[in-house]
């Protein structure tokens, strides 16, 4: 099946520094989601973005379809920006179901 | 609902016991999927439903587990005779038909003793 690798592992940086998340996988996708698991393990939504780029606030995402990798970028890091960042990909399974593979994450925290 | 429901949150439960977990997506989402996360690791997939059917089931791990969703909204996921290797958070995600952002609920930390 298909495989997602996420770098780095962990990432510790202070408040106020800038950050990229790595994550390639090794197939074609129709899907690729981003997420943020907050400490209390909620798993909140950031980016679907199969291709192209996008932006939202201090958080932009960059997804390189042909060249099977995406990255997540984190400007003017928070506190409240810790947790760990999941990247998930989408392979088309029955019916059409966009089952998501997730990576394993990028543990970040950031210290005040 | 405005978001995904989880329920219960926590639920302790001895070794051999059935336990039921419950999910309500959002309203209008006909995609409903189980994931289940074991501590330091990504979810892994579990099951899929497109309206009221399981339309891929294939990352239940075993005869113990099943999932129904009878009315095409609500599902529960069922695992008969628990062991103790069960012990994970269960996470549901709802998410219209075509793919788009998936939204997670705060899933259900199973816990078998």
């Amino acid at each position: 099946g298909i495989q997602v690798e996420q770098s780095p592992p962990d990432l510790i940086l202070q408040e106020g520094a800038n950050s990229t998340l790595r994550c390639n996988f090794s197939d074609s996708v129709n899907n690729l989601q981003w997420f943020h698991q907050n400490p209390w393990g909620q798993l909140i939504n950031l980016f679907y973005i199969p291709s192209g780029t996008k932006q939202n606030g201090r958080l932009s995402a960059t997804t390189v379809a042909t060249e099977r990798y995406s990255l997540l970028y984190i400007s003017s890091s928070q506190t409240t920006d810790s947790g760990v960042y999941f990247c998930a990909v989408g392979t088309r399974g029955i019916q059409g179901a966009q089952k998501l593979v997730f990576g394993q994450g990028t543990r970040l925290t950031i210290n005040p | 609902g405005a978001g995904v429901s989880q329920t219960p949150s926590n639920k302790v439960t001895e070794k051999g016991k059935y336990v039921e977990l419950r999910c309500d997506p959002i309203s209008g989402h006909t995609a409903l999927y189980w994931y289940r996360q074991s501590l330091g690791q990504g979810p892994e997939f579990l099951i899929y439903f497109q309206g009221t059917g399981a339309a891929d089931d294939s990352g239940l791990p075993n005869d113990r587990f099943f999932a129904v969703r009878p009315e095409g909204s609500v599902s529960t996921l069922k695992i008969q005779r628990t062991e103790r290797g069960d012990s994970a958070v269960y996470l549901c995600a709802s998410s219209f038909i075509q793919g788009d952002g998936y939204t997670f609920g705060s899933g259900t930390r199973l816990t078998v003793v």
